[in-house]
C-alpha cells in the first residue's frame, strides 16, 4: 500500500505566522485530501486536490503529483488553527484514504 | 441529513461484550467508509461499500469485526467478544462518485 510521511511531526507558532506543511507519498495516486482534526475531535475536509494550487481564505494546498507530494500553507495563523493535520491520498479507484501521521500544529497568542 | 452521523458517540462496555456502531451516511451518497483511529495516529482503513456491496473488507484486524450496510444507506459495524486493544475512535465516511470523503464525528469505544 501506500506510505505517507508528513512532515514535521509538530509545529509551535505565535499567532499571525506563517507555516508549511509537508506530505510525501509513495505511490501515484488517484487524489489526495487534507483534513484538520480539531481539539473536539472532528475531522474537517481542507481540500480536495489530486493535482495543482487551490486556495481557501488563509489556508492554500499545492499538489505535485508526478513529484508524489503536497503542501500546506498556513498563513497569518490564528489560535483557532491548532490542532492536527493530516494528508490523505487516495489510491484505489473506489476511494480508500491513506493518513499519514499528522502534523500536530499548536497556535499561540 | 446535512453530515454524516455516528452513533453513538461514545460506547463504554466490558471486554467479552459484542457492541454496534451506526454510521448515517449523507442522503444521496454511494460510498460508505469505515475506519478506525488509535489514539496519536490517523485514521486507517477497515472497510468499504458500494450500495450495499462490501467491496473492500482488507483492512478489518479479524474475524471479530464485521460490517454491513442492508439497503444501501445506514451501515453498522459490529465488534463480537471485544478486547481492550478494540479501544479506539470509529469513524465512519461517505462521498459521492469521484467527490470529497466526508467524516462523521465517530465513535469513541472503550473495552474496560
Amino acid at each position: 500500500g501506500i506510505q505517507v510521511e508528513q512532515s514535521p511531526p509538530d509545529l509551535i507558532l505565535q499567532e499571525g505566522a506563517n507555516s508549511t506543511l509537508r506530505c510525501n507519498f509513495s505511490d501515484s495516486v488517484n487524489n489526495l485530501q487534507w483534513f484538520h482534526q480539531n481539539p473536539w475531535g472532528q475531522l474537517i475536509n481542507l481540500f480536495y486536490i489530486p493535482s495543482g494550487t487551490k486556495q481557501n481564505g488563509r489556508l492554500s494546498a499545492t499538489t505535485v503529483a508526478t513529484e508524489r507530494y503536497s503542501l500546506l500553507y498556513i498563513s497569518s495563523s490564528q489560535t483557532t488553527d491548532s490542532g492536527v493535520y493530516f494528508c490523505a491520498p487516495e489510491g484505489t479507484s473506489y476511494g480508500k484514504l491513506t493518513f499519514g501521521q499528522g502534523t500536530i500544529l499548536t497556535v499561540h497568542p | 441529513g446535512a453530515g454524516v452521523s455516528q452513533s453513538p458517540r461514545y460506547k463504554v462496555t466490558k471486554r467479552g461484550q459484542d457492541v454496534a456502531l451506526r454510521c448515517d451516511p449523507i442522503s444521496g451518497h454511494v460510498s460508505l467508509y469505515w475506519y478506525r483511529q488509535a489514539l496519536g495516529q490517523g485514521p486507517e482503513f477497515l472497510t468499504y461499500f458500494n450500495y450495499e456491496a462490501q467491496q473492500d473488507k482488507s483492512g478489518l484486524p479479524n474475524d471479530r469485526f464485521s460490517a454491513e450496510r442492508p439497503e444501501g444507506s445506514i451501515s453498522t459495524l459490529t465488534i463480537q467478544r471485544t478486547e481492550q486493544r478494540d479501544s479506539a475512535m470509529y469513524r465512519c465516511a461517505s462521498k459521492s462518485s469521484g467527490q470529497t470523503q466526508y467524516f462523521g464525528p465517530g465513535t469513541r469505544l472503550l473495552v474496560l
